[in-house]
C-alpha cells in the first residue's frame, strides 16, 4: 500500500517570497510522483510529474519539485510567489505495479500568498 | 484540450434521495475515476472504470455504485443519500499517466 503525508495543511507567505510544500511518501514499490493544484472553485489541474530521468522537475509557472528516493520526498519549491499561486496544491503518488495507474493523494497544503 | 463535464456544481438532496452525478469526457479515455474530496483528506477513490461496463472499487465503495454504458459517460449513484456523504465530488478521466479533472460537484445532503 502507499500513502502521502504532506507536512503541512496551510502555508502563508507574502508576495515575491519564496516557499517550499513539503511531501513525503510511503511505499513498497516504485510509484510516479505528482503535484496538483486547485484554484478556487475549480477542480484539480496536473501541476509537474516526475516518471523518470532528472530528478529535479519544472513546471511552465516557476514551480519545481526534486524526487528524493532516498528520503522518499518530491517536495515543490517556488523562488518567488505571485498573488496568483494561492491555491491548495495536493501531492500525489501512482505506483508502477497493481494496474489502472491510480493516484494516492496526500491531504493537500493551502498556500496563501499575502501582498 | 481535454474536457471533462460534470453535470451540476452545486446540489442539494434530502437524506434518503436516491442521487445521479454524471461526467461526461471527450477524448475517448478508457479509464475513469470518481473521487470525493474533503478537508483534511485529500482526494479519496470511490470508483474508477477501466472499459464500458467494466469497474473496479477504490478507496471508499461504500454507499455508492457506478455505470458506464458509454466509453464518454462515468456517472456515480448514491442509492440512499445520507448526510456523512455531504461532500465535493470529481470525476476525472486518464490518458498515459495524467489525470484529468472536471469542476467538481458539491453535493450537501440535509
Amino acid at each position: 500500500a502507499q500513502s502521502v503525508t504532506q507536512l503541512d495543511s496551510q502555508v502563508p507567505v507574502f508576495e515575491e517570497a519564496p516557499v517550499e510544500l513539503r511531501c513525503n511518501y510511503s511505499s513498497s514499490v516504485s510509484v510516479y510522483l505528482f503535484w496538483y493544484v486547485q484554484y478556487p472553485n475549480q477542480g484539480l489541474q496536473l501541476l509537474l510529474k516526475y516518471l523518470s530521468g532528472s530528478t529535479l522537475v519544472k513546471s511552465i509557472n516557476g514551480f519545481e519539485a526534486e524526487f528524493n528516493k532516498s528520503q522518499t520526498s518530491f517536495h515543490l519549491r517556488k523562488p518567488s510567489v505571485h498573488i496568483s499561486d494561492t491555491a491548495e496544491y495536493f501531492c500525489a503518488v501512482s505506483p508502477l505495479a497493481g494496474g489502472y495507474n491510480k493516484l494516492i493523494f496526500g491531504a493537500g497544503t493551502r498556500l496563501a500568498v499575502h501582498p | 484540450d481535454v474536457k471533462v463535464t460534470q453535470s451540476s456544481r452545486y446540489l442539494v438532496k434530502r437524506t434518503g434521495e436516491k442521487v445521479f452525478l454524471e461526467c461526461v469526457q471527450d477524448m475517448d479515455h478508457e479509464n475513469m475515476f470518481w473521487y470525493r474530496q474533503d478537508p483534511g483528506l485529500g482526494l479519496r477513490l470511490i470508483y474508477f472504470s477501466y472499459d464500458v461496463k467494466m469497474k473496479e472499487k477504490g478507496d471508499i465503495p461504500e454507499g455508492y455504485s457506478v455505470s458506464r454504458e458509454k466509453k464518454e459517460r462515468f456517472s456515480l449513484i448514491l442509492e440512499s443519500a445520507s448526510t456523512n456523504q455531504t461532500s465535493m465530488y470529481l470525476c476525472a478521466s486518464k490518458r498515459d499517466y495524467e489525470q484529468y479533472f472536471g469542476p467538481g460537484t458539491r453535493l450537501t445532503v440535509t
